[in-house]
């Protein structure tokens, strides 16, 4: 039972164009929402959340867009760089099949940035 | 020391012997996770741990224990490693509850033959 869903393995975008990832989830009662990067060989390092009460958060070159009544949530990169290609978690915090305020986290999307 | 550290950084590991994946952390907080990346399943949390002297269970805690005696160190031991146990191990902390993501180390790369 994949609470939180990554549809897209992988992305490729051209560089200086939108890069949109995105994300779905299933269960009501996540309440905080992330996206983390990672490169390879390193861990996943934070770089956007959202709280269940807002809608957008913007920081930068990355804006996250939370949709409640459709449980879908996205991550804009414009414009997108060369560093920007990594994979990208979606993660999920609130009360979960394994216990409350854990991070579930989806299956990743690598996205790749075309020169 | 900076943040998480994990260590080792990759181990080849025979089947059936026991393993411990150390975690260290510097940032005092209260709460550590183990997570194993597999491809296709994402990261899937295997322990964790709220406050130092408690543990719990995850998504997938078969074949793994774990110990916080302190706040600093959350050790993850494979009793008798299975070649299904090959993956990337994560050690991740958090201040605690709340709106709080959380601090990952750079992984444990390990593979049972």
């Amino acid at each position: 039972d994949q609470q939180v869903k990554q549809n897209s393995p992988s992305l490729s975008v051209q560089e200086g164009r939108i890069s949109i990832l995105n994300c779905d989830y299933t269960n009501s009662m996540f309440d905080y929402f992330l996206w983390y990067k990672k490169y390879p060989a390193e861990g996943p390092t934070f770089l956007i959340s959202i709280s269940s009460i807002k809608d957008k958060n913007e920081d930068g070159r990355f804006t996250v867009f939370l949709n409640k009544s459709a449980k879908h949530l996205s991550l804009h990169i414009v414009p997108s760089q060369p560093g920007d290609s990594a994979v990208y978690f979606c993660a999920a915090k609130g009360i979960s099949n394994f216990g409350n305020e854990k991070l579930t986290f989806g299956t990743g999307t690598r996205l790749t940035i075309i020169p | 020391i900076a943040g998480i550290t994990q260590a080792p950084t990759s181990q080849i590991l025979a089947a059936g012997r026991r393993m411990t994946l150390r975690c260290t952390q510097d940032m005092r907080h209260n709460a550590m996770y183990w997570y194993r990346q597999d491809l296709g399943l994402g990261l899937r949390l295997i322990h964790y741990s709220n406050t130092a002297g408690t543990t719990g269970k995850g998504e997938v805690p078969d074949g793994y224990s774990v110990s916080r005696a302190n706040t600093d160190d959350f050790p993850l031991t494979l009793a008798s490693a299975v070649p299904s146990q090959t993956s990337v191990y994560f050690c991740a902390s958090s201040p605690g509850t709340g709106n709080y993501g959380y601090t990952f180390g750079s992984g444990t790369r390990l593979t049972v033959v």
